[in-house]
């Protein structure tokens, strides 16, 4: 069965600071996912990371992808409250497990407050 | 161009009742999906439909929940007798093809609380 794990699932960070959330999952897959989700909001499309080595960058959120390592990395830059949210990551099954498109395997989340 | 449209937005029954939500994908999107989220969880996929086509449905409860996407008019996911485990939101997706590197966009849920 294809896992993703995320951690932390609860980060409180101070404004200014920098921190990374990890996304791990147990197989090889050809496309990662970040996805930010508002309380009571959809999900909002971060990055999309299709090739080992893959970074990409939006504002003060990097995303990376070590297809090797099955790990991905959401590095926040000095954090502002506008960053506040819950972020997912999720892997496309169909690499590996013959799902079909968009049968996106997800993370539990971690729930991102930043306090001034 | 209207994004991936979801109705009703809240809604709620009672044991046993019939819930029926509604999602129309964005403009020139074929392609729709289903996914649930428990409280405090992530998404979870339920099925995935093309134009009157059920393509995959390997996260669809086995009992009470069917889909479809007709020729004409939005695709709908139909929660028969429900019961309070169904309380969740309920996200649509749409893509127009994914294995291009696009990514698939969700509606903004449908909210179904059962009492």
């Amino acid at each position: 069965e294809l896992k993703v794990e995320q951690n932390p699932l609860f980060l409180s960070m101070q404004e200014g600071k920098n921190y990374t959330i990890y996304c791990n999952y147990s197989t090889t897959s050809d496309r990662l996912y970040w996805y930010r989700q508002d309380p009571g909001k959809s999900l909002e499309s971060l990055f999309v990371l299709l090739s080992n080595g893959a970074v990409k960058q939006e504002g003060r959120l990097m995303a990376s992808l070590d297809t090797k390592a099955r790990l991905s990395t959401l590095h926040i830059t000095a954090a502002v409250h506008d960053l506040s949210a819950t972020y997912f990551c999720a892997v496309d099954s169909r690499a590996n497990y013959g799902g079909s498109q968009g049968n996106l395997i997800f993370g539990k989340g971690t729930k991102l407050s930043v306090k001034p | 161009n209207a994004g991936v449209m979801q109705n009703p937005r809240h809604l709620v029954r009672r044991r046993g009742q019939e819930a029926r939500l509604r999602c129309s994908p964005m403009k020139g999107h074929s392609h729709v999906y289903w996914y649930r989220q428990l409280p405090e969880e992530g998404l979870k996929f339920m099925v995935y439909l093309q134009k009157e086509n059920i393509i995959d449905e390997s996260g669809m409860p086995k009992e009470r929940f069917s889909a479809e996407f007709p020729k004409e008019g939005p695709s709908i996911l139909r929660i028969q007798q429900v019961v309070r485990g169904d309380s969740a939101a309920y996200f649509c997706a749409s893509s127009p093809r994914i294995y291009s590197g696009n990514t698939i966009y969700f509606g903004e849920g449908s909210w179904l609380t059962v009492v």
